[in-house]
């Protein structure tokens, strides 16, 4: 089945460390994003990539960084500079050129990352 | 950056009553889109409107967006506890993204 997987499901991390989240998506899918989501202030973007080896910042982008060197793959480091990590971290694909979107957004499961 | 204002942020039913959220922009969107995010769960698409005036129905849930492209609502008839959730709006202007409202959690009273 196609989809996309997210890992891990959990996280736990030190105040300082650097963690990579994985995104993984075997839906042929141009487009990738990376949102945040926490209570009550839905979701926010961290960055895009609508072709390989290049991506874009969304309105969170700082403290995070990505890369994008094949389609199917788009991991996100949160660094040690993100002020407040802990959230509920979600990886999504689209179709893409253009906006149309007919089809929406595929989720992953998402990855919750809790600071310690 | 865009803001897409979404309205009620909660909302407790009983099971069998009507329920609504809203969505604003304060400028015209291309399109807007609707997702449902169950408790512990990932947003799922449901639906996307892009033409004024635009409804669309899926079963017991109706889709509208306002004539100006600057509004837009979700109303289920008679819920039901499967509709149990978070209900999203994502709006697109120009651009290469999506805004999200910040949601409606919707709880089902049996």
């Amino acid at each position: 089945d196609g989809g996309i997987t997210q890992s891990p499901k959990y996280l736990f991390r030190k105040e300082g460390q650097n963690v990579t989240l994985s995104c993984e998506q075997n839906l042929n899918h141009d487009a990738m994003y990376w949102y945040r989501q926490d209570p009550g202030q839905g979701l926010r973007l961290i960055y895009y990539s609508q072709i390989v080896n290049d991506f874009q910042k969304g309105d969170i982008a700082e403290g995070y960084s990505v890369s994008r060197e094949k389609k199917e793959s788009f991991p996100l480091t949160v660094t040690s500079a993100q002020k407040n990590p802990t959230a509920f971290y979600l990886c999504a694909s689209s179709i893409y050129p253009g906006n149309n979107f007919a089809y929406g957004y595929t989720f992953g499961s998402g990855t919750r990352l809790t600071v310690v | 950056g865009q803001q897409v204002m979404q309205i009620p942020q909660y909302q407790h039913v009983q099971e069998g009553e009507d329920f609504t959220t809203y969505c604003n922009s304060s400028t015209t969107l291309s399109n807007i889109q609707w997702y449902k995010q169950r408790p512990g769960g990932h947003p799922v698409f449901l639906i996307q409107l892009v033409k004024s005036g635009e409804v669309k129905k899926q079963k017991r849930l109706t889709f509208q967006f306002g004539e100006a492209k600057k509004n837009s609502s979700l109303h289920i008839t008679a819920t039901q506890t499967t509709d149990v959730g978070t209900y999203f709006c994502a709006g697109y202007y120009t651009g290469n993204q999506f805004y999200f409202g910040t949601g409606t959690s919707l709880t089902v009273i049996p």
